[in-house]
């Protein structure tokens, strides 16, 4: 595909529930990163892959959270036990060759938590 | 305190009129400077890229940079409805690495 792209769109969880969140980036990006944002700010970053490796996962709020990118293109972002402070946007965010330093993103995945 | 500080706004202006938006920041590491535009529902859309102190004029856009004061401001020129959206500011201390966002100005240009 031409962009970054998430599903599913919209997603409604009980609480407790376990979601997985999916983001396919740009043909060929080698790396990926996940933000959260919530209602009326700005995207909080939350783990970066670079290929297959997750280089840096400070920005995950609890143990909860988990990331894997198992092939270094297809991302999925678990939350385990979901609560109602999870409820945001979760975007994702591609980038391409050494020299390419522009993250693109995707239009986010919205994760309601009952 | 957040390390990067944003107005919320509303911010309305008539159309033509000039938009002016700035964030502030405390991070002295921060070395690549960028303004996203983003719609309702939709991602954040790079419209400038920034490297140090300095001004960069795309079109209707100027981004300009003062690391001493660390302040960025965008102004938007001939400011059209489809202007309309929330902009915001990232930061970055290296090329490419992960952005610290402000939180977003809303920006309302009225026909």
């Amino acid at each position: 595909g031409a962009g970054v792209s998430q599903s599913p769109r919209y997603k409604v969880a009980k609480r407790g529930q376990d979601v997985a969140l999916r983001c396919d980036p740009i043909s060929g990006h080698v790396s990926l990163f996940w933000y959260q944002q919530a209602l009326g700010q700005g995207p909080e970053f939350l783990t970066y892959f670079q290929n297959e490796a997750q280089l840096d996962k400070s920005g995950l709020p609890s143990d909860r959270f988990f990331a894997e990118r198992p092939e270094g293109s297809v991302s999925t972002l678990k939350i385990q036990r979901t609560q109602q402070e999870d409820s945001a946007v979760y975007l994702c965010a591609s980038r391409g060759g050494q020299h390419t330093d522009t993250q693109y993103f995707g239009p986010g995945t919205r994760l309601t938590v009952l | 305190q957040k390390e990067v500080e944003q107005d919320p706004g509303p911010l309305s202006v008539p159309e033509g009129a000039i938009v002016s938006l700035n964030c502030t920041y405390s991070n002295s590491a921060f070395q690549y400077f960028m303004w996203y535009r983003q719609y309702s529902r939709k991602g954040p859309e790079l419209l400038m890229y920034t490297y140090s102190s300095g001004n960069k004029e795309d079109g209707r856009f100027t981004a300009q940079v003062d690391k001493s004061s660390k302040y960025i401001s965008l102004f938007i020129r001939d400011s059209q409805p489809s202007d309309s959206a929330t902009y915001l500011c990232a930061m970055s201390a290296a090329a490419g690495n992960k952005l610290t966002f402000g939180g977003g100005t809303r920006v309302l240009v009225k026909p």
